[in-house]
């Protein structure tokens, strides 16, 4: 079973259409990563957020955590053919014992933004 | 450019075959992080180093090791190859240990045949 579950898997639509993914765990992260992914590269990060409740925009994209840090999602406004990818979400979860932080991606949403 | 480095970007061999990946992070950057993405599981945690030492271990097989050099570049090695290790493998660095944002390679791409 995934730690984290991304929600839709698939996502396609047309330029300047709104849209929304969400990312959902029944853990309690110390916080959350949001990447961006497309052919042939790495992840980039997107932003990271900490606080339950917080609020994050970067342009046209507004990131949420939910209050418990058990969730978040993302929102693209008036999305462009430039936002397509595959976006991950991670969860932090703090190994006291090691010092480590093990961070736990989900599947990623795929989303396509059509001209 | 992350400036992180991944060598080969691609690799292909047999199974039962011993690969070995190679990663120098981005500079500055004292973790090493290992990643497995393939089709049917996304991204899946290997391990983590950090300045030298082990710090966090994932879904890491027994016949894949790691290790981080004291110019902390860092090396997986994958032995006894099967054909379902086929996948991307990625490094990542960051600062430090705990929630420092990862900065990722661009990948190995191991084809076991």
């Amino acid at each position: 079973t995934q730690l984290l579950e991304q929600s839709p898997q698939f996502l396609s639509i047309q330029e300047g259409e709104n849209l929304t993914v969400y990312c959902n765990s029944s853990s309690v992260f110390s916080s959350l990563q949001w990447y961006r992914q497309e052919p042939g590269e790495g992840p980039v990060l997107l932003v990271t957020v900490v606080t339950g409740g917080e609020v994050k925009k970067l342009k046209r994209l507004t990131f949420q955590f939910g209050d418990a840090r058990k969730d978040s999602s993302l929102h693209i406004t008036a999305a462009q053919p430039g936002d397509t990818g595959l976006y991950l979400c991670a969860g932090a979860l703090r190994l006291l014992e090691t010092s480590g932080s093990r961070l736990t991606f989900g599947e990623g949403t795929q989303l396509t933004v059509n001209p | 450019d992350s400036g992180v480095t991944q060598t080969p970007k691609h690799l292909i061999t047999a199974t039962g075959q011993r690969v070995t990946l190679r990663c120098s992070p981005r500079s500055g950057d004292l973790s090493v992080y290992w990643y497995q993405q393939s089709l049917d599981q996304g991204l899946q945690f290997l391990i983590q180093y950090y300045n030298g030492e082990e710090r966090a271990k994932g879904n890491i097989l027994e016949r894949f090791s790691a290790q981080q050099f004291p110019d902390l570049h860092s090396e997986l090695n994958l032995s006894s190859l099967e054909l379902g290790d086929s996948a991307l493998y990625f490094c990542a660095s960051s600062v430090g240990t705990d929630n420092s944002p990862l900065h990722f390679g661009n990948g190995t791409r191991l084809t076991v045949t």
